[in-house]
């Protein structure tokens, strides 16, 4: 399987801040790398597919990059409503595989 | 807008079959490859499988020897069985359409099994 490793775990952040997520992957998955916000109690909602492109209806201070096996999402500026957890995720290879996701707090 | 609805039993007997159903609306099932994934209480997300809507499946080695994903088209369903359930099955099951990119780009709302006598 191909492993995801997700850093932080955690963050702690205020409104305004610039946020940067990683994750990175065992092996090369090409672009195959997603992020997904869930809020408590609902499902994982895509930010960013194939890396980084914006998912329609997903705000523009959201965006994700590469560098080999490294990927990042980026919020540039906190809004209230992004106080969730954040996984990426890959599809490059089955099984598809999560990180254990980042949980963003105030 | 493309909907997706789980349903089934929220509760399953230890060593029986977990059997859930997906029903799409808003959109038609052909043309896409549809995923189950699940959440025990307070973890991350683990992928069960997919399948097209032909009927090709591929499934998570994990589960494999358990798990069946089926379609039926005529009724804009997928389905979910997996046996011999254990209390480590106890999750929220979500299902989602997966865009052409690979990236799961619908979910449903999901539906908790807990597995206990």
């Amino acid at each position: 399987d191909i492993q995801m490793t997700q850093s932080p775990s955690s963050l702690s952040a205020s409104v305004g801040d610039r946020v940067t997520i990683t994750c990175r992957a065992s092996q090369s998955i090409s672009s195959y790398l997603n992020w997904y916000q869930q809020k408590p109690g609902k499902a994982p909602k895509l930010l960013i597919y194939a890396a980084s492109s914006l998912q329609s209806g997903v705000p523009s201070r959201f965006s994700g990059s590469e560098s080999g096996t490294d990927f990042t999402l980026t919020i540039s500026s906190l809004q209230p409503e992004d106080f969730a957890t954040y996984y990426c995720q890959q599809s490059s290879g089955i099984p598809y595989t999560f990180g254990q996701g980042t949980k963003l707090e105030i | 807008q493309v909907q997706l609805q789980e349903s089934g039993p929220g509760l399953v007997k230890p060593s029986e079959t977990l059997s859930l159903t997906c029903t799409v609306s808003g959109g038609s099932i052909t043309s896409y490859y549809w995923s189950w994934i699940r959440q025990a209480p307070g973890k991350g997300l683990e992928w069960i499988g997919f399948i097209y809507f032909s009927g090709k499946t591929s499934y998570n080695p994990s589960l494999k020897s358990r798990v069946t994903i089926s379609v039926d088209t005529s009724k804009n369903q997928i389905s979910l069985q997996l046996t011999s359930v254990t209390a480590a099955d106890t999750a929220v099951y979500y299902c989602a359409r997966q865009a052409p990119e690979r990236a799961l780009e619908y979910w449903g709302q999901g539906t908790l099994v807990t597995v206990s006598s």
